[in-house]
């Protein structure tokens, strides 16, 4: 089993420019969740989904949006890349919807805007 | 990954001393608590979980130790070994339909 899966590993945009972060796990798990990573700053929640067809705002959801795909895979969108979205991106599943389950993560993309 | 963690409090240790790594939580509702490791890039990975109805919980080579009193959470490594070298993250929650909240982490550094 692969785990959590994120494409790409590294990513390089100007500010303006859009683009999907793709994620995938293959544990069957019903959960999954967007968060990004910052120095000093922790893992923030962006979006969750608690079951296939749902998803909800995290802690920091504003210039994101997520699509659900099916079961397996959780796709993260940038609308409209900003400087303050430079981040390491991180990916999550978890058996199920409740948080106490433990969460698996994916490696990360690490995000740059100019 | 590199960027990550350049202003987080950092811990060194010699190899083979114990570590002791702490967190201080503000949610006096929070019931659920866990600590992650995260190597160097790549994802944090669970280590150890309690609840609050306990106040310790061990596992292989770690202990987490709960007061909920003044609100702390340590997590105790035995025997540090160079492959515990990390950054430490305590996360918590109040019930189990709430998202988790991450603290801001602590790096281990194990002195060969």
């Amino acid at each position: 089993n692969a785990g959590v899966t994120q494409t790409p590993k590294f990513q390089v945009l100007k500010t303006g420019q859009s683009m999907t972060l793709q994620c995938a796990q293959d544990m069957n798990h019903n959960s999954m969740y967007w968060y990004r990573q910052d120095p000093g700053m922790g893992l923030r929640l962006i979006y969750y989904s608690a079951s296939e067809g749902t998803t909800d705002k995290g802690e920091v959801p504003n210039g994101y949006n997520v699509s659900r795909l099916n079961k397996r895979e959780f796709s993260l969108r940038l609308e409209s890349a900003a400087p303050s979205q430079t981040s390491v991106y991180f990916c999550a599943s978890s058996d199920t919807g409740r948080a106490a389950d433990t969460q698996y993560f994916g490696p990360g993309t690490r995000l740059t805007v100019l | 990954g590199e960027s990550v963690g350049l202003h987080l409090p950092t811990l060194s240790v010699q190899e083979g001393d114990n570590s002791i790594i702490n967190c201080a939580y503000s949610n006096s509702a929070s019931d659920y608590f866990i600590w992650y490791k995260q190597e160097s890039g790549k994802g944090p990975q669970f280590i150890i979980d309690i609840r609050s109805n306990m106040d310790k919980r061990q596992g292989q080579r770690v202990t987490v130790l709960l007061n909920k009193t003044v609100k702390h959470l340590s997590l105790q490594i035995a025997a540090t070994q160079p492959g515990d070298s990390a950054v430490y993250f305590c996360a918590e929650t109040p019930s189990g339909n709430t998202p988790l909240v991450f603290g801001k982490g602590t790096r281990l550094s194990v002195i060969a």
